[in-house]
């Protein structure tokens, strides 16, 4: 069976700080994968999603970048924390040639001082 | 263009009572529609799906969903709420547009359970 890993489950970051967020998927070849951004109150905004190794696409500009360096690997990166980075962030996957229905990981709670 | 709405952002319900939560879409295609729960601090999970098959649509933890094309509906229902089911729930909508698929999620529906 097919499972979804993120870590580390719970981050606090002065601002000003790099970050790195690891996903791993196993129990699938080639899936899409997804990271979301869920702020406090409000619905799961897109962050990046990758179709194979080495292809990122960026929904939204801002101060985060995402790298695929293996096929069940998605890294979420920052150079330098914002106070408005701190959020709840999601992977997931999904089946390639469709994006939906996606598996989601348990989330990291990131928080920005 | 493609949008989903979940009509309301919370929903309180006593244990043992029905549960609706009222979600609208508008797609260009035919969709698919899918709702997912999220309890706190956690991913989200799928509750159930449709595919253009059944209308009529059963999940896990028995609740289901009916698809009404001519309302632009996929409203979740459970008969009886029991206190497990305080989380937090997404409609999601997707369909096929040129050079791939197209998701949206709703902005959620908290439902609060009372003893």
């Amino acid at each position: 069976s097919q499972t979804i890993h993120q870590w580390p489950a719970t981050l606090v970051q002065p601002v000003g700080s790099p970050l790195s967020l690891e996903c791993t998927v196993e129990g699938t070849s080639n899936p899409n994968l997804y990271w979301y951004r869920q702020a406090a109150g409000r619905g799961l905004q897109l962050l990046f999603y990758s179709v194979g190794i080495g292809q990122i696409s960026s929904e939204v500009p801002q101060n985060l970048s995402a790298s695929r360096p293996q096929d069940r690997q998605f890294i979420l990166s920052s150079k330098k924390l914002l106070l408005s980075d701190s959020g709840f962030y999601l992977c997931a996957w999904s089946v390639q040639g469709s994006n939906q229905p996606q598996h989601f990981g348990d989330g990291t709670r990131l928080s920005i001082l | 263009a493609q949008s989903v709405t979940q009509l309301d952002s919370h929903v309180s319900v006593s244990e043992g009572t029905p549960v609706l939560l009222r979600c609208n879409y508008s797609s260009s295609y035919s969709p698919s529609l899918f709702w997912y729960v999220q309890h706190p601090n956690k991913g989200l999970q799928l509750l159930l799906k449709y595919t253009s098959a059944a209308t009529l649509v059963k999940g896990i933890n028995g609740f289901e969903a009916e698809f009404k094309k001519s309302e632009t509906s996929f409203h979740l229902t459970k008969p009886s709420a029991h206190m497990s089911d305080a989380a937090e729930y997404f409609c999601v909508v997707s369909d096929q547009e040129t050079g791939g698929f197209k998701t949206i999620f709703g902005a959620g529906t908290r439902l609060f359970v009372k003893a």
